[in-house]
């Protein structure tokens, strides 16, 4: 059980445009979804955590209107990446919670976007 | 005081052999110790976890040991094999309602064959 579907795996896209990944809890229902980025070799960065009906809550130095995150159910959170370019060129990884007693974080298996 | 410090950063143990990481936090709001396991391209996966009510927790060759007064807690993996090469981070989850997971620096291990 507990499992986290992100998709797509991988995505190259050019300059200017804007790529969606979505994250789906599969057996379990999450109220709280988080999204985090990882450099080469380095831990994971949380950029935001995603609240089911509410609006999400940013990092410090996140750009909110440049990564969009819904969360429109219990079972789906998406992140967009908006007029993306080279530098955001990452390993993007999404992450819940079952809302259920007090249980672990489990991890989708990542998003690498590569932005030409 | 949200950090976790982790160490070492990476580790290069000989198969059969023990491979111990620890990680280290000064927040005591902190109420949960996961570790994860990651290999290259896939998110992190869940190991082991513990509360800080106890000491030791043991799944298989993975063990957690904490020591709540230091605010300290490790990683053993017992006769560590090839196919535990990866790299593992510890991480501490701070709050309830809203809560929120800090991770530590990562430990990239290669256990020789």
């Amino acid at each position: 059980g507990a499992v986290v579907s992100q998709h797509p795996s991988w995505v190259i896209c050019k300059s200017g445009t804007s790529v969606k990944i979505e994250c789906r809890s599969l057996d379990f229902q999450a109220t709280t979804m988080f999204w985090y980025r990882q450099f080469p070799k380095q831990s994971l960065m949380l950029m935001a955590t995603s609240n089911e009906g509410s609006k999400a809550t940013y990092e410090q130095g996140v750009e909110k209107d440049k990564f969009l995150i819904n969360h429109a159910s219990l079972t789906l959170s998406t992140l967009t990446v908006t007029s993306a370019h080279p530098e955001d060129s990452s390993f993007y990884i999404c992450s819940a919670r079952s809302r259920l007693g007090d249980s672990p974080l489990h991890f989708g298996n990542g998003t690498r976007l590569t932005v030409t | 005081q949200q950090q976790v410090k982790q160490s070492p950063q990476s580790l290069i143990v000989q198969k059969g052999g023990i491979s111990i990481i620890n990680c280290a936090y000064e927040n005591t709001a902190f109420d949960y110790f996961p570790w994860y396991q990651q290999f290259p391209g896939k998110g992190p996966a869940l190991l082991i976890a513990i509360r800080p009510d106890v000491s030791e927790k043991k799944e298989g060759r993975f063990t957690i040991s904490f020591n709540k007064s230091a605010k300290q807690f490790s990683l053993h993996i017992m006769d560590s094999q090839p196919g535990d090469s990866a790299t593992y981070f510890c991480a501490a989850k701070v709050g309830s309602g809203t809560y929120k997971y800090i991770f530590g620096t990562g430990t990239r291990l290669k256990v020789l064959a």
